[in-house]
Parts: C-alpha cells; structure tokens; sequence
C-alpha cells in the first residue's frame, strides 16, 4: 500500500464549482498533515494545514479523519486560478508526498 | 517575506560529471531537506539534514549523493557521477523545527537535465 495515495484525476470542473478531493495514508504514527499546492514545473507551496477539528481558509475547507486515516480537500466556488496539482503530504519525520491530485478549472 | 532561494535554475550536465545544486534555507530554520521530482512523477524524499549532519536519508539517496553546509548559509547537494536518471527536479525545503504542525517551504527547484 503507498504511503499517501491520492487519485491522479484529472477533476475538469467549470468556474463556481464546488469539487472535492480525497486522500488516504497508511502510516498511522503520521503527526502532521497538509495540502500542497504545485503548479506546472514549480515548487509546492504550503496551501493549508489539516487538522482533526477541520479547518477553513476562503473558499477551501480541509478535513483529517484520524480513525479511517482520510484527508480530504473542498473547493467551494472554483476560479480559473485554482487550476493546479494539489498534493497531499503528511508528516512523521519527513514530508511524504502523495502523487497529487491535478484540478482543471474551466470557464 | 523570508524564502528558500536555489541555484541554478536549470543545469545541463553530461552524464558521468559531477554537479553541486545550492541552497540558500531560510535564516532562522534549522532543519533542510532535499527532495526530487522526475518529470511526471511525484516529490519525493532524498534526504534531511541536521546540525550538520544527515538525519535521514531514502533508498534513492545512495553513495553517489552527499550533502553539506560548509558555510553559515548554503546547503548544497553534490551528484557525483550523474546518470541519465537523476534528470528531475530537485527542491530544497527548511523548517524551524520539526514534529507536529511544523511548516515545511520550498525553493524554486533546480532543474537538472543529464544528457
């Protein structure tokens, strides 16, 4: 089973969507756990921590289910701009990236 | 707002050459890390690095790979012999500390293309 495990996509989702993303971790000690954001042929930027409680920043919600080992990512009124691959990354000692989910934003 | 820099942007290099990517990690963060991403695939870990010296590396961080600070600034990773293989993306990321909620960031990423 791979560490993190997201579904590559593509999402082709038009403007003002909602669209969601999942992803899973095998890992049960991992402490941390994030999305990332990645556009073409650039670093990943740190889009949001994740926390148990769920957290909320704008238009994205994320949400860490501890019991089922389950994180996910919602993107409530997509822009054209949210086009990206979003990775999931979770930490024990070092970030472990999942494959990335990649989010296509269309008018 | 403090960042990771890396340079070069993009480096060529014939196989068999050795070549240095640098860091520069953010002032205050203590812990760096190299990671890789071949084109299509995803990050992934290579090795991280501690009061100067490795705390952990992957299987894909063999003989070949060595890291060092040799100054108060730069971290840089050396390839030694390159292969056709190692072509990716490398990122160098820098942390203030570890263990929960603690942030990772990024550099720009080097661009190495073996040929």
């Amino acid at each position: 089973r791979k560490e993190v495990e997201q579904d590559p996509g593509p999402f082709n989702v038009p403007e003002g969507a909602t669209v969601a993303f999942n992803c899973t971790y095998s890992n049960s000690a991992s402490q941390s756990f994030f999305w990332y954001r990645q556009d073409c042929r650039k670093e990943p930027k740190l889009l949001m921590s994740v926390y148990s409680s769920g957290n909320e920043d704008g238009r994205f919600t994320a949400q860490l289910n501890r019991a089922s080992q389950y994180i996910s990512l919602l993107i409530r009124d997509s822009k054209l701009s949210d086009s990206a691959t979003y990775l999931c990354v979770v930490n024990g000692q070092k970030l472990v990236f999942g494959t990335g989910t990649r989010l296509l934003v269309s008018p | 707002e403090p960042e990771v820099t890396q340079t070069p942007s993009h480096q060529v290099t014939q196989m068999g050459q050795e070549v240095i990517l640098r860091c520069v990690p953010i002032s205050n963060h203590l812990y760096f890390y190299w990671y890789r991403q071949i084109l299509g695939q995803k990050v992934e870990f290579l090795v991280s690095f501690y009061n100067n010296e490795i705390s952990e590396k992957s299987e894909i961080f063999d003989d070949q790979f060595s890291v060092e600070r040799p100054d108060g600034s730069n971290f840089t990773l050396k390839i030694r012999s390159t292969k056709l293989e190692d072509s990716a993306m490398y990122f160098c990321a820098s942390s203030r500390s570890t263990g929960i909620g603690v942030l990772a960031f990024f550099g720009q990423g080097t661009r190495l293309t073996v040929v």
